[in-house]
C-alpha cells in the first residue's frame, strides 16, 4: 500500500540555522507529494508540493525535490526563524486517487 | 474564498450524547475529507467523499461514526453515542485533483 515515512522529532534549532526534514514514501505509479505545517492550535495548511519526478516545490524559503530514485521529498530551509517552529507533515496521493497518506509529523522547534 | 468552513470550533459534551461536526467545503473541491488528530494516533483518515459519493469509509472507528454529504457544498459527521476516547480534533478536508487538500480549522471536541 501506499505509506509515508518521516524523520521522528522534536527536531529544535536555533535561529538561521539550516532545517532537513528527511520523508521517504512507498507508492506504486507516480503519486503527487506534499508537505503541510500546522502551527500551534491551527489546521493543516499546504506549504509545497510536487507532482512528478525532479519536480522541486518551494514557499516561504522551504524547498523539497521529488527523488524517486530514491523515493524521497526531504523538506529543507537555509535559515528558520522563530515562526517556522510547527509540526511538519509529508503526505502523498496516488496518481490514480484523492486519498492523502500523511507521516507521522515532525515537531520542530526553533529558539531565538 | 472563506476557506474550508468547519463548525461547532469547540464541542464539549457528555458522554453518551450525540454530536454533529459540520463542514463547508471550497465551491469546486470535488473530494472531501473527514481527519482526526490526537496526541496517541495522529493523523487519522476517517472517510473520504468524491462528488459526494463515499469512496472509503475503512478508517472510521466503528458503528458510532457515521458521515454524510447530501450535496457538493456540506457534510456531516456524526457521533452517536460519543464516548470519552473520542476527544480529539477533527478537521474536515476538500481539494481538487492535483492540488492538494485545503484543511479547515478544525473541530476540538471534548467528551466528559
Amino acid at each position: 500500500g501506499n505509506s509515508v515515512t518521516q524523520m521522528e522529532g522534536p527536531v529544535t534549532l536555533s535561529e538561521e540555522a539550516f532545517l532537513t526534514i528527511n520523508c521517504t514514501y512507498t507508492a506504486t505509479g507516480y503519486p503527487s507529494l506534499f508537505w503541510y505545517v500546522q502551527y500551534p492550535g491551527e489546521g493543516l495548511q499546504l506549504l509545497l508540493k510536487a507532482t512528478k519526478a525532479d519536480d522541486k516545490g518551494s514557499n516561504k524559503g522551504f524547498e523539497a525535490t521529488y527523488r524517486k530514485e530514491t523515493t524521497s521529498f526531504h523538506l529543507e530551509k537555509g535559515s528558520v526563524q522563530v515562526s517556522d517552529s510547527a509540526v511538519y507533515f509529508c503526505a502523498l496521493s496516488p496518481d490514480n486517487d484523492y486519498k492523502l497518506s500523511f507521516g507521522a509529523g515532525t515537531t520542530v522547534t526553533v529558539r531565538a | 474564498d472563506a476557506g474550508v468552513i468547519q463548525s461547532p470550533r469547540h464541542e464539549v459534551t457528555e458522554m453518551g450524547q450525540e454530536v454533529t461536526l459540520r463542514c463547508k467545503p471550497i465551491s469546486g473541491h470535488n473530494s472531501l475529507f473527514w481527519y482526526r488528530q490526537t496526541m496517541m494516533r495522529g493523523l487519522e483518515l476517517l472517510i473520504y467523499f468524491n462528488n459526494n459519493v463515499p469512496i472509503d469509509d475503512s478508517g472510521m472507528p466503528e458503528d458510532r461514526f457515521s458521515a454524510k454529504m447530501p450535496n457538493a457544498s456540506f457534510s456531516t459527521l456524526k457521533i452517536q453515542p460519543s464516548e470519552p476516547r473520542d476527544s480529539a480534533v477533527y478537521f474536515c478536508a476538500s481539494s481538487y485533483p492535483g492540488q492538494g487538500a485545503v484543511f479547515g480549522p478544525g473541530t476540538r471536541l471534548t467528551v466528559l
